[in-house]
């Protein structure tokens, strides 16, 4: 079986651009939520996503958005990216939106510059 | 405020010894706890995980202890293989906000080196 996708893998951008960042989840899973991991630190909560609709949302600002689709695959969205928002981006799906092991992709990493 | 904490930022270890590592969380909101094992360039690997009702569970080589009254978990793993040289990050599962919405908090990892 295939494990949770992320598409791009690496992503360079500009200060004030707007990047999309993809993923699909492991067959069966329902729930998406998106972490991001800056260097020497563990992943941090950004959302999840279960059955279409925002479950949770973490201390991120509105630039911050994303969506599921009907297919369970999920976007992130960051407009307006500062220096800050370099980091690795990372996807998990679980089955639904309390089972408790979420499994990650391999990540985006994005670089802002 | 760190909730998860894995104050060893690294550890050696002999290959075929034990290895150890710590975590400490300070919110008693948390119900479930994991231990996610990362290599450079991929995305963290789910290991082994425990509920708070539990105070041991084994996988293997694996082994996850669960200390409620002094907010502490660890990681054994015995023998320690050369392949388990990787970032360990301990996590821990709570209700975000009330909103039916279950997030993971994490430490900071540890990296593990298993020396041959």
């Amino acid at each position: 079986d295939a494990g949770v996708t992320q598409s791009p893998t690496h992503l360079i951008k500009t200060r004030g651009q707007h990047v999309t960042l993809r993923c699909s989840p492991i067959s069966g899973h329902k729930s998406v939520s998106w972490y991001q991991q800056v260097l020497g630190q563990g992943p941090q909560f950004i959302f999840q996503y279960y059955e279409k609709e925002e479950r949770g949302r973490g201390n991120f600002p509105d630039r911050f958005s994303a969506r599921q689709f009907p297919n369970y695959s999920s976007e992130l969205n960051v407009n307006a990216l500062l220096l800050g928002d370099s980091a690795l981006y990372l996807c998990a799906s679980s089955l639904g939106h309390r089972a408790y092991e979420q499994y990650f992709g391999p990540g985006t990493r994005l670089t802002v510059t | 405020d760190q909730q998860v904490k894995q104050n060893s930022p690294s550890l050696s270890v002999q290959e075929g010894r034990i290895s150890i590592l710590n975590c400490d969380y300070t919110n008693s909101m948390f119900d479930y706890f994991l231990w996610y094992k990362k290599y450079p360039a991929e995305g963290p690997t789910f290991l082994i995980s425990i509920s708070s009702i539990k105070d041991k569970n084994e996988d293997g080589r694996f082994t996850v202890f669960l200390n409620k009254s002094a907010k502490h978990l660890s990681l054994h793993i015995v023998p320690s293989q050369p392949g388990d040289s990787a970032v360990y990050f301990c996590a821990a599962s709570s209700e975000h906000s009330g909103a039916g919405s279950y997030q993971l908090t994490f430490g900071k990892g540890t990296k593990l080196s298993v020396i041959p």
